[in-house]
């Protein structure tokens, strides 16, 4: 067990409605960061946040959005559901020591867009 | 050019077997590298993190490095059932991103 824990764990959605994602993070990691993961490939970085604040982005559109609480737990907000955005969404919370940074993933949450 | 590249599986090995793991990398800043391990349906479990050039134990597992070859393995030694996974190369070259290969399914045969 990582500490990393998502909800819903499985989700079935309509093309063209609204999803929101959540995660909490492991105690003490301040740094949350989000991955999309299609069948048989790796996972891909979506953006994370640090301090309630998104410091870095992938190559997602912007109707992938995110947020971050002071208690350092995120939500993921997906508009306009599209049928390839059907993937199993990753959230990984981040630990630092000195230069050295490990990431934990939560159980995921599977969406199903039909 | 794919950031992370892994050889392509499946890889299928005897129980006992070693499993050999291969992954490069394309950009030469990367200084964090990671195997984590993906059981069909769940998600990744961290089970290594190396950052210098050179082997680093654990366990069964051992990690190999080479940054001037761009190039990060993993050796599975004594390989069980219970080995049995997706196993996915992740570097981290900024700050932030985690780049992630497709993976490689490994198959160790009873």
């Amino acid at each position: 067990e990582t500490g990393v824990t998502q909800s819903p764990t499985h989700l079935i959605k309509t093309r063209g409605q609204q999803v929101t994602l959540r995660c909490s993070s492991q105690s003490g990691h301040n740094t949350v960061s989000w991955y999309q993961q299609a069948l048989g490939q790796g996972p891909q970085f979506i953006f994370q946040y640090y301090r309630e604040e998104e410091n870095g982005r992938g190559n997602f559109p912007p109707r992938f959005s995110g947020l971050q609480f002071p208690n350092y737990s995120s939500e993921l907000n997906v508009n306009a559901l599209e049928l390839d955005d059907s993937a199993l969404y990753l959230c990984a919370s981040s630990k630092t020591t000195g230069d050295r940074t490990e990431a934990f993933f939560g159980q995921g949450t599977r969406l199903t867009v039909v | 050019q794919k950031e992370v590249e892994q050889n392509s599986g499946p890889l299928s090995v005897p129980e006992g077997a070693i499993a050999s793991l291969n992954c490069t990398y394309s950009d030469r800043g990367s200084q964090s590298f990671f195997w984590y391990r993906q059981y069909s349906g769940k998600s990744p479990e961290l089970i290594m993190s190396i950052y210098s050039n050179g082997d680093k134990e654990d366990g069964r597992f051992t990690a190999q490095l080479n940054k001037a070859s761009q190039y990060v393995s993993l050796l599975i030694r004594d390989s069980q059932p219970s080995d049995s996974a997706t196993y996915l190369c992740a570097v981290r070259s900024n700050d932030y991103k985690l780049s992630f290969g497709a993976g490689t399914t490994v198959t160790v045969r009873a």
